[in-house]
């Protein structure tokens, strides 16, 4: 069975600052898919960024990006220049492995941007 | 791309019937849908896995009595909860799989049963 855990229940960020949310996994399968999703107020779901287990170099997506260590089986996420939109829940997942296409989330990080 | 739609967005119901949540990838093919469940502040709860035309798969602990899914299409996969209790209350999230993955997430339904 594959875990998620995020260890920070909230974090906050000064307005064009840069923050870093954590996530740690543990799986047993050797392919296997990373995701952080991004939770606004309304609710919805919208996918940050991808990261795939075979792939070295980290996943980047304009102020995102992520710090993939696969050995440490950790998955960071990075927002440059923050801004008052970035303010969501964000939530790691994984999936991967003989459940492929089944998302195992985080507990989520409370994300607030301060102006 | 790969927008997902769930209707209605918020219900009220009764306790004691049944309501019917639709979800529809709206501009591809899904093979796969998932619905989850989530109460106010916490991670995403997987309750079952469906694929079309054939029976869904439910998480260890999930009524499949109680929460009927049906995937009759490549676009449409609906969660009926039968018999609805207050404690079913909660915000329903599906979500449908285009390729190998990943997941693309309706904007749920808040359901309110009182």
């Amino acid at each position: 069975a594959q875990t998620v855990t995020q260890s920070q229940p909230e974090m906050s960020v000064q307005e064009a600052e840069t923050v870093t949310l954590s996530c740690t996994y543990d799986t047993s399968e050797s392919d296997y898919y990373l995701f952080w999703y991004k939770q606004p107020p309304s609710r919805q779901m919208i996918l940050v960024i991808r990261q795939e287990a075979y792939k070295q170099q980290n996943a980047t997506e304009n102020r995102f990006s992520v710090n993939f260590q696969k050995a440490a089986k950790s998955f960071s996420l990075k927002i440059s220049d923050s801004q008052l939109g970035d303010a969501a829940m964000y939530f790691c997942a994984h999936a991967g492995g003989t459940s492929y296409g089944k998302l195992t989330f985080g507990q989520g990080t409370i994300l607030t941007v301060h102006p | 791309g790969a927008v997902v739609s769930q209707h209605p967005s918020r219900v009220i119901c009764k306790s004691g019937t049944s309501v019917k949540i639709e979800c529809r990838s709206l501009d591809f093919q899904a093979t796969t849908m998932f619905w989850y469940r989530q109460f106010p502040k916490k991670s995403l709860m997987l309750m079952a896995t469906s694929n079309e035309g054939s029976k869904a798969t439910y998480e260890q602990g999930v009524e499949k009595d109680k929460f009927l899914i049906n995937h009759a299409s490549l676009t449409l996969s609906t969660l009926t909860v039968t018999s609805a209790h207050p404690e079913d209350s909660s915000f329903y999230i599906c979500s449908a799989s285009l390729v190998l993955g990943e997941q693309y997430f309706g904007p749920g339904t808040r359901l309110t049963v009182t």
